[in-house]
């Protein structure tokens, strides 16, 4: 069956120190997976996606994510945080296949100054 | 966020009561799909639609709840006789194509007194 782990349902780093949050995936096929990050009272804003190619995938805001086929990861990371990156972050698998997105159940970040 | 426009963006209805939540998709988007999110949980997938089809309802409850999407207009997530449990925020997104990413509108909230 096709699912989203992400393990970590809160997360608290510091303003300026580096980020990684974690997700794992179960799918059947080769997946379509996607980072969205939710500000509250918004709606979800996607951040980036991997489709094929370069398992390294560049983002907005200064974010990236690497597809790790073997550990059925796509982790997020940003090197420095900025305390406007405190919001909720969504991982999502899908498939070329599927007409749908499965999602993970977030992860929030919270910003130290 | 700003191309997929939903309303109202706050729903009050008394128990018994109809619902009616309004989706506008991106312009040249036919692929519309609706998700409901709970507190400290990730989105679900409601529905899916294109243009006066309903492709995918596995998502949906058997009962009370209806959705569609018109040739012209928006689509309508329709929740007949609400009870408590339908608390929640619905979120539609527009795909132009469905292994395309989805862009999401800012949710309609929707309170049951």
């Amino acid at each position: 069956a096709q699912s989203v782990t992400q393990p970590d349902i809160h997360i608290t780093v510091s303003e300026g120190a580096s980020l990684e949050l974690r997700c794992n995936y179960s799918y059947g096929a080769t997946p379509y997976l996607f980072w969205y990050v939710q500000s509250p009272g918004q709606g979800l804003q996607l951040l980036l996606k991997y489709f094929s190619g370069d398992t390294l995938v560049q983002g907005i805001k200064g974010f990236e994510a690497e597809f790790k086929r073997s550990q059925s990861s796509f982790n997020l990371r940003k090197p420095s945080v900025h305390w406007s990156d405190a919001a909720e972050y969504f991982c999502a698998v899908g498939g070329n296949r599927d007409d749908k997105i499965i999602f993970g159940k977030g992860t929030r970040l919270h910003i130290l100054p | 966020n700003a191309g997929v426009m939903q309303n109202p963006r706050h729903l009050v209805r008394r128990r018994g009561q109809e619902a009616r939540l309004r989706c506008s998709p991106m312009k040249g988007h036919s692929h519309v799909y609706w998700y409901r999110q709970l507190p400290e949980e990730g989105l679900k997938f409601m529905v899916y639609l294109q243009k006066e089809n309903i492709i995918d309802e596995s998502g949906m409850p058997k009962e009370r709840f209806s959705a569609e999407f018109p040739k012209e207009g928006p689509s309508i997530l329709r929740i007949q006789q609400v009870v408590r449990g339908d608390s929640a925020a619905y979120f539609c997104a527009s795909a132009d194509r469905m292994d395309q990413p989805q862009h999401f509108g800012d949710g309609t909230r929707l309170s049951i007194l």
